[in-house]
This record gives structure tokens, sequence and C-alpha cells, in this order.
């Protein structure tokens, strides 16, 4: 089955340490997103990539970090810079950057004490 | 800049028809597409509108004005299940990113 799998499903961090988040696709899409989700809030886009080896800051960039060595792959590390970094963390992709259908994972709910 | 506004919340009564908006101000405007959200789930696609007019999916209907910059998702024959937010989404350039609304939390009551 195609699909995106992000894990861990839940993961618990302490304060000042950085913590990599998994994300990785079988559909072959050439396009990957990171969103930061919190409480009764919309999606706020981290990081984008277009093609591989090549991402691009999203609206809340800061404090994070990525890489797209593998079409099927992009890891966001959250770093100790990111001042408030627990929140419900969603990858995507879609075929193509405009693609009007984006593909999520299941996300991964970060807390950070 | 860019901005889209959406209702924070709705309720509706089982089996009846709920409708919701979304207005926008984006740099460019190809099209706006749907999402829905369960509470801790991922979103999931619902339909996308590139020119005026209403598209019909099942129980959900989706209209867009250009000249108006406004759509609204509609939902007929309200099930419990559909109790989610749903989110609007514009498509405003050839190579950028969607750029989401803040969401609709919609509640469903017998």
């Amino acid at each position: 089955d195609g699909g995106i799998t992000q894990s861990p499903k839940y993961l618990f961090r302490k304060e000042g340490q950085n913590v990599t988040l998994s994300c990785e696709q079988n559909l072959n899409h050439d396009a990957m997103y990171w969103y930061r989700q919190d409480p009764g809030q919309g999606l706020r886009l981290i990081y984008y990539s277009q093609i591989v080896n090549d991402f691009q800051k999203g609206d809340i960039a800061e404090g994070y970090s990525v890489s797209r060595e593998k079409k099927e792959s992009f890891p966001l590390t959250v770093t100790s810079a990111q001042k408030n970094p627990t929140a419900f963390y969603l990858c995507a992709s879609s075929d193509g950057t405009s693609g009007y259908e984006q593909y999520f994972g299941p996300g991964t709910r970060l807390t950070v004490t | 800049g860019q901005s889209l506004e959406q209702p924070s919340e709705v309720t509706a009564v089982e089996g009846a028809i709920v409708q919701i908006n979304c207005t926008y101000q984006t740099s460019g405007f190809y099209g706006l597409s749907w999402y829905q959200q369960h509470d801790g789930g991922a979103p999931t696609f619902l339909s996308y509108n590139a020119l005026d007019g209403l598209e019909e999916t099942g129980r959900f209907s989706s209209f867009l004005s250009r000249s108006d910059s406004y759509g609204y998702l509609l939902l007929q024959e309200l099930q419990m299940k559909d109790s989610a937010s749903y989110f609007c989404a514009v498509r405003n350039s050839g190579n950028t990113p969607l750029v989401f609304g803040k969401g609709t939390r919609l509640s469903v009551i017998a």
C-alpha cells in the first residue's frame, strides 16, 4: 500500500535536546512538506522540498532543520533553538510542489519538558 | 500578504445541511482545496475547485466564485462522523505550496 509514514507517534524529550522526526513516503512524490499544528490552530508550514537535495523555508523555519537526501525521506530536526517545540508535527507529500492534493502522514506528537 | 478566513466553529444537527465558508486574499490564485481532519488524525483531501461553480462528491460539495474570492464546502445529510475540522487551502501559484486557513471545527449534534 502506498502512503506516508511518520515515526514515532508520540515523542518525549527534555528541553535542550535536539530531536529528529522521521517521514517516509512510497508514493513517488517529488514534493514533501513539514507542518506544525498547535491546539485549535491551522497548519503552519515549516519547510518544504520540491526535489532531492533541495529544500526551502516555510513560514516558521526558525529552530528547525531538514534534509532531503532521498526522494522517499524528509526528516525534520527540532533543535534546542526552537523556543516552543511542543506541538503536533505533520509530514505531507504531493505530486508537484503546488499540488492541490497533499497526502499526510499520521503525525508525531512531540512533548518537550 | 495572504489571508484565508473561515469561521472557527460551526454546530449543526444530524441529518441537516451545513455550509462552511472560506474567503481569501492571496497574491495569486489557481484554485481552492478542502481538507478534513478528525481529532488527533491526519488531514485528508476532500475536493478542489479551479473554476467557478459547484463540484459534487457524494454528500460533500464545494463551490468557488473567483470574482468574489470566496468558496464554501457544503455537507449534506450530516452524520456524527462528520464532526471534524475542515480546512480550506489556496493554490496561489504554479510552484509554491498550498496556503491553509486556520480551520473550522464542525460539531454534529443529535
